[in-house]
């Protein structure tokens, strides 16, 4: 059975402070890995997806990266601004593939 | 505008009562799927749906039941609601292959 957990579950940190967000799986047979930001009150979006084939992914100031052998991926945020306080959710396929399987989630605070 | 619609926003129900909540997609996408999440436990898979007229349990599917006549909707009913069901529910779709996992804003219901 697929299970992602996500450590740490609250973060703050200044404005402009580079920091990293872990998560990790059991299931090491995975096709892709996905991470996704939550608004207070809101539905889901994704931010990055990174293939089994590939190590990492970049979008802006964001990269993720994969290391299956590990079951470990972390997302690195540059430079971080107010506007990405947020939950970052990581997700994993379950082991039939149907599905994504979700940490519980790191929730982000930057101040200014 | 693309995307997923979810219906009601927010839902009071007595307990006992029977409920639907609606979920259509406009993507095409051939999976979808409904999580609740509720705060400490994170997002858990309810059911989902590979392609119309196919459906599948996900990790808590007691008290739930789902159908998919067609690519575009997937409700979500509960026959006799229970105040532990009173969670956030999220409709999403992807692609058959996991992409483009997108979510809807949510129903928030209380069962009372």
């Amino acid at each position: 059975k697929q299970e992602v957990t996500q450590i740490p579950a609250a973060l703050s940190v200044p404005e402009g402070e580079n920091l990293v967000l872990n998560c990790s799986f059991t299931d090491s047979a995975i096709y892709n890995l996905q991470w996704f930001r939550q608004d207070p009150g809101k539905g889901l979006t994704s931010l990055l997806l990174i293939q089994s084939s590939q190590r990492e992914q970049t979008s802006g100031r964001l990269n993720a990266s994969l290391d299956k052998s590990s079951g470990r991926s972390t997302l690195y945020i540059a430079a971080s601004q107010p506007g990405d306080s947020a939950t970052y959710l990581c997700a994993a396929p379950n082991q039939a593939g149907t599905a994504l399987i979700f940490g519980k989630g790191t929730t982000l605070s930057v101040s200014s | 505008i693309a995307g997923i619609t979810q219906a009601p926003t927010s839902q009071i129900l007595a307990a006992g009562r029977r409920m639907t909540l609606r979920c259509t997609q406009d993507m095409r996408h051939n999976a979808m799927y409904w999580y609740r999440q509720d705060l400490g436990l994170g997002l858990r898979l309810i059911h989902y749906s590979n392609t119309a007229g196919t459906t599948g349990k996900g990790e808590v599917p007691d008290g739930y039941s789902v159908s998919r006549a067609n690519t575009d909707d997937f409700p979500l009913t509960l026959a006799s609601a229970v105040p532990s069901q009173t969670s956030v529910y999220f409709c999403a779709s992807s692609d058959r292959d996991g992409y483009g996992y997108t979510f809807g804003s949510g129903t928030r219901l209380t069962v009372v």
